[in-house]
Formats: C-alpha cells, sequence, structure tokens
C-alpha cells in the first residue's frame, strides 16, 4: 500500500475553505485514494475517495492530480464542526490495506 | 454513523479479568477489522476478517483473541491484559474484493486497563 504525507496541522477561518493537501507519489494504478476525518473520542468518518478523477458530495470535493501522486480535500465552506483531524489513505483494495498515518489537525477560527 | 455499533462504549478492567469488546454491522459488508489507537499515535491495525475467515493479525499479542462468527458480528476477546493496552479500540466494516470500498467505523470503546 502506498504511503501518504500529510502537514501535521492547519488553520482555517470560518466560512473559507479548507484545502488539505496529501502526496502519495507511491501509489500504484488500482489504488484508490480515501479521505476520512476523525473528531475526538470517535471513530473516524468517511468523507470521499477517488480513483483518478474529480469527485464531488455533498461533504467535500476531492481534486486528484493528472500524476496521481497528490490530491487535495476542500471542504468549501468550513464551520467549527469540521474541526478534526483528517487522514489520506491510499490503497484499500483487498480490503485490509487501509493503513492511517498521523493526519492533519485542521482547526477552523471563528 | 449508526451502521456499525460497538459495546461497551467504555470499559475499565483489572489485569487479571477476561473481558469482550462486541461489533455489530448492519451495512450487509463482507470484511470486518480491529484497530487499536492509543493516544497520540495513528491508527494501529490489528485484525482483519473477510468472508468470516482471518486474512490479517499485524503481530498482535495473544492476550487479544478476535472472534467473527459470522460476516455482521466481530468481537475482541480479553485476558490478563496490560496498562499499555489501554486505548481505543476501533471496529470496522467494509466490502471487500469488489474494487473501492470505503471502511465504516464504529465509536469505538475506550478501554481502561488498571
Amino acid at each position: 500500500d502506498a504511503k501518504t504525507t500529510q502537514p501535521p496541522s492547519m488553520d482555517c477561518a470560518e466560512g473559507r475553505a479548507a484545502n488539505l493537501p496529501c502526496n502519495h507519489s507511491t501509489i500504484s494504478g488500482n489504488e484508490y485514494v480515501y479521505w476520512y476525518r476523525q473528531i475526538h473520542s470517535q471513530g473516524p468518518q468517511y468523507i470521499i475517495h477517488g480513483l483518478k478523477n474529480n469527485e464531488t458530495n455533498e461533504m467535500a470535493s476531492l481534486i486528484i492530480t493528472e500524476d496521481r501522486k497528490s490530491s487535495t480535500l476542500i471542504l468549501p465552506h468550513a464551520t467549527l464542526r469540521d474541526t478534526a483531524v483528517y487522514y489520506c489513505i491510499a490503497g484499500g483494495i483487498t480490503g485490509n490495506q487501509f493503513y492511517f498515518g498521523t493526519g492533519t489537525s485542521l482547526t477552523v477560527i471563528p | 454513523e449508526t451502521g456499525v455499533t460497538q459495546t461497551p462504549r467504555h470499559l475499565v478492567m483489572g489485569m487479571t479479568n477476561k473481558k469482550s469488546l462486541k461489533c455489530e454491522q448492519h451495512l450487509g459488508h463482507n470484511a470486518m477489522y480491529w484497530y487499536k489507537q492509543s493516544a497520540k499515535k495513528p491508527l494501529e491495525l490489528m485484525f482483519v476478517y473477510s468472508l468470516e475467515e482471518r486474512v490479517e493479525n499485524n503481530s498482535v499479542p495473544s492476550r487479544f483473541s478476535p472472534e467473527c462468527p459470522n460476516s455482521s458480528h466481530l468481537f475482541l476477546h480479553l485476558h490478563t491484559l496490560q496498562p499499555e493496552d489501554s486505548a481505543l479500540y476501533l471496529c470496522a466494516s467494509s466490502h471487500a474484493g469488489t474494487g473501492s470500498s470505503p471502511l465504516h467505523f464504529g465509536n469505538g470503546t475506550r478501554l481502561t486497563v488498571t
């Protein structure tokens, strides 16, 4: 499974877009990019995933570069409830390839 | 997230006790996972069951014993634990073998070993 690299922490003003980067330069052709977030003392919450194309759902947008070596999770209008640790994972084909790193701690500032 | 339910939410046990953590998923998935999350550490994958067979065991001490009686239920049996085993234990499920399938997590059991 590909290793991912994320900045340890970021701040974002409430109401602004939060752009969280992730590097996955060793991702293989059939591995997906998944994003999760975890609020203190709760289980990680699935946000979005994609293979090659950009994806959007009600929570966020996922932008994957053409070479698939990096991606950005976009929260279009951050709220205080978006304060959490965000994890980027590359893998998940056979079901036992979900390895979490240390993630990015996002703080949304009022 | 109500698709994966874990009980109990909190557990305090002595080092000589035997207890079990329970996980149930209502999502029709065929793979289930146990993760351990210690303070200020990444999630550690402990066990993976796919189609009720254990497919991964990441060098977990034998004082942790998983059981998967069917595709909807997963247990983690605990005995003679150590204080360093205190952590948040998370269960997850997915539909393995069909391309992409995100993990869906429960809210975990907060275990304290005294």
